[in-house]
C-alpha cells in the first residue's frame, strides 16, 4: 500500500520567515496530494492541493510543488504569521490494483509548525 | 448546512463494552470515510464507502464494524472495545476521489 513520510515533524520559524514541509510517497499510481492545517482541538482542513498533472500550486501566501519523477511534494509558506502556528498533514490518494483510488488518503505524521511573534 | 456531523463529541468506555460512532454529511456526497488519529501517525483510514450500498476496509480495520445506512449517513461500531482503540475519531465525506475531503469535528473515545 501506500506510505506518506512527512518532514520535519516539528518547525519554528519567526514571524516573517518561510517555513518548509516535505513528503515523499510510494505509490507512483497515485494522483493526488493535498495538504491539511489542523488547530488544536479542531477537526483538519484543506489548505490546498494538487494533482499529478500539475507541478506546482499557489494560493496567495501558500504554494505546492509536485515531483512524480522523485515521488515528493513541498509545502511553502511565505511570510509566516502566528496564526499560521498549527499541525499540517500532507496526503496522497492510492490507488488499488485496478487503479482506482475511491478518494482513500494516506496521511503522512504531520509537522508542528510555531511561529514565534 | 451543517457539513459533517459526528456523535458523540467524547466518550468514555470500559473495556469489552460495544458502541457505534454516528457520522451524517447534508453536502450530498457520495463518498464517506473513517479515519482514527494517534499522537506522531497522522490519521489512519479505517473503513470507508465509496458509494451508497458499498464499504470497504482501509488501513486499520481490525475491531471495527461499518454500515452506510443511506447516501448521508455513515457509522462505526466497536464491537468490544479494547484500551488499544483509544483515539480521536474523524467521519469524513467528499462529492469525488480527487476533490476536498470534509472531515467532522470528531470523537474522543477512551477505553479503560
Amino acid at each position: 500500500g501506500e506510505n506518506v513520510e512527512q518532514h520535519p515533524s516539528t518547525l519554528s520559524v519567526q514571524e516573517g520567515d518561510s517555513a518548509v514541509i516535505k513528503c515523499t510517497y510510494s505509490d507512483s499510481a497515485s494522483n493526488y496530494f493535498p495538504w491539511y492545517k489542523q488547530e488544536l482541538g479542531k477537526r483538519p482542513q484543506l489548505i490546498i492541493d494538487i494533482r499529478s498533472n500539475v507541478g506546482e500550486k499557489k494560493d496567495q501566501r501558500i504554494a505546492v510543488t509536485l515531483n512524480k519523477t522523485a515521488k515528493h511534494f513541498s509545502l511553502h509558506i511565505t511570510e509566516t504569521q502566528p496564526e499560521d502556528s498549527a499541525v499540517y498533514f500532507c496526503a496522497a490518494s492510492p490507488t488499488n490494483a485496478g487503479g482506482t483510488s475511491y478518494g482513500k488518503l494516506t496521511f503522512g505524521q504531520g509537522t508542528i509548525l510555531t511561529v514565534h511573534p | 448546512n451543517a457539513g459533517v456531523t459526528q456523535t458523540p463529541k467524547f466518550q468514555v468506555l470500559k473495556t469489552g463494552q460495544s458502541m457505534t460512532l454516528q457520522c451524517a454529511q447534508d453536502m450530498n456526497h457520495n463518498s464517506m470515510y473513517w479515519y482514527r488519529q494517534d499522537p506522531g501517525m497522522g490519521l489512519r483510514l479505517i473503513y470507508y464507502s465509496a458509494s451508497e450500498g458499498t464499504t470497504d476496509k482501509g488501513e486499520v480495520p481490525n475491531g471495527y464494524n461499518v454500515s452506510r445506512l443511506n447516501k448521508r449517513e455513515f457509522s462505526l461500531r466497536l464491537e468490544s472495545a479494547a484500551p488499544s482503540q483509544t483515539s480521536v475519531y474523524f467521519c469524513a465525506s467528499k462529492v469525488s476521489p480527487n476533490t476536498e475531503a470534509f472531515f467532522g469535528q470528531g470523537t474522543r473515545l477512551t477505553v479503560v
